[in-house]
């Protein structure tokens, strides 16, 4: 059974640095992985998707990386802005039919 | 596109009542989620449908919760009877199969209380 983590739970930095959040899935079979943005008390907003043939996706700031022999993701956030706080989610599309989801990291950005 | 639509936007309820929530997936999708969001247990995936067929409800914690898909612009996700553990947040999101396997989209959601 597929299993997402991520870390770090919370994580609170100034305005202006650069940030990595950490995704990790137990079962390296998987399609593609999905980087999400859910501020509180609204849904999900997709930041970037990563094909299992792709090493990385950039999006502005944003870059993700994925490696699938260890299993893990990252989130590469440059040069922070307190707009980014927000919770982060990774989800990995499992076998091709769904997706299972890592608990999130809980992002703050202090201006 | 008006992104994937969901209803109501907030639910109040007594234990004991029906609750029906929809869901208006994305024009041309054929991949449709419901998921449930808590504090305690994060975001669960509860049952998807490809080609408005159910493939795997084995995320739906009780036949006291039903899925339907009677067309590929409509869904719904029914609660009966509703007890106050159901409270929660439940998304909605499709995608679609074509052309690979591509990113899902959310709808806002439906926070549901069972009081």
């Amino acid at each position: 059974k597929q299993e997402v983590t991520q870390i770090p739970a919370a994580l609170s930095v100034p305005e202006g640095e650069n940030l990595v959040l950490n995704c990790s899935f137990t079962d390296s079979a998987i399609y593609n992985l999905q980087w999400f943005r859910q501020d509180p008390g609204k849904g999900l907003t997709s930041l970037l998707l990563i094909q299992s043939s792709q090493r990385e996706q950039t999006s502005g700031r944003l870059n993700a990386s994925l490696d699938k022999s260890s299993g893990r993701s990252t989130l590469y956030i440059a040069a922070s802005q307190p707009g980014d706080s927000a919770t982060y989610l990774c989800a990995v599309d499992n076998y091709g039919q769904n997706f299972v989801f890592g608990p999130g990291t809980r992002l703050s950005v202090l201006p | 596109d008006a992104g994937v639509i969901q209803s109501p936007r907030h639910e109040v309820t007594e234990m004991g009542q029906e609750v029906t929530l929809r869901c208006k997936p994305i024009s041309g999708h054929n991949s449709l989620f419901w998921y449930r969001q808590t504090m305690m247990r994060g975001l669960e995936l509860l049952i998807y449908f490809n080609n408005n067929v159910p493939i795997d409800d084995s995320g739906m914690p009780e036949d006291r919760f039903s899925a339907k898909m009677p067309n590929a612009s409509f869904s719904t996700l029914k609660i009966q009877p509703s007890e106050p553990r159901d409270s929660a947040v439940y998304f909605c999101a499709s995608r679609s199969r074509d052309r690979g396997y591509n990113e899902q989209f959310f709808g806002p959601g439906t926070r549901l209380t069972v009081l």
